[in-house]
């Protein structure tokens, strides 16, 4: 059974651009959550979808916004990026109902903002 | 605000013995809790979840949960340097609702061979 996986691993984008990550999760799995990390904050929730519906968002500002497919796919997009978003944005399913805290989490897509 | 707080460590433990973990947290209506390992560059994965207070055994893995103390703990018998990793606790509420996971920022664990 596959994993979950995001695209792209890698990437570099310069202060004001605007990035959108893609995340698919393990076949079945309805539930997407994101989450971001870094050195000094840790893993920070950003929000859940849950049947294409948003269930919940963490405390981060309106410029980090997401969407989830018919599919469970779920794309999440920073706009006008700062040098503070430079992290690792990870992506993780579940196959229960939105609520659990059973995450299976992909690899990650690292963000460098210069 | 929920906080979750953990040792960052390095917590080191010779090979094969116990190796334990903390953790506190502050939302005393935190229902869930459970420990991920993250390998150096790699992202964390489920290792065990406690929903109830006392303990849970799952082979080498043992998770302890006292509600009243607001206590999670890890234990890892016959540690080996596999296990060298992070080991990040996390807490989620009953809410109802869908809010994320908190986590702490983890305990760097390095098991001497």
């Amino acid at each position: 059974k596959a994993g979950v996986t995001q695209t792209p691993r890698y990437l570099i984008k310069t202060r004001g651009q605007q990035v959108t990550l893609s995340c698919s999760p393990i076949s079945g799995h309805r539930s997407v959550s994101w989450y971001q990390q870094t050195p000094g904050q840790g893993l920070q929730f950003l929000f859940e979808y849950f049947s294409e519906t948003q269930r919940n968002k963490g405390n981060f500002p309106g410029r980090f916004s997401g969407r989830q497919f018919s599919n469970s796919r779920s794309e999440m997009n920073v706009s006008t990026l700062e040098l503070g978003d430079s992290a690792l944005y990870l992506c993780a399913s579940s196959s229960r109902t939105s609520g659990t805290g059973e995450l299976f989490f992909g690899e990650g897509s690292r963000l460098t903002v210069l | 605000q929920k906080e979750v707080e953990q040792n960052s460590g390095p917590l080191s433990v010779p090979e094969g013995a116990i190796a334990s973990l903390n953790c506190t947290y502050s939302d005393r209506g935190s229902q869930s809790f459970f420990w991920y390992r993250q390998y150096s560059g790699k992202s964390p994965e489920l290792i065990m979840s406690i929903y109830s207070n006392g303990d849970k055994e799952d082979g080498r893995f043992t998770a302890q949960l006292n509600k009243a103390s607001q206590y999670v703990s890890l234990l890892i018998r016959d540690s080996q340097p596999s296990d060298s990793a992070t080991y990040l606790c996390a807490v989620k509420d009953s809410g109802g609702g869908a809010d994320g996971l908190t986590f702490g920022k983890g305990t760097h664990l390095i098991i001497q061979p």
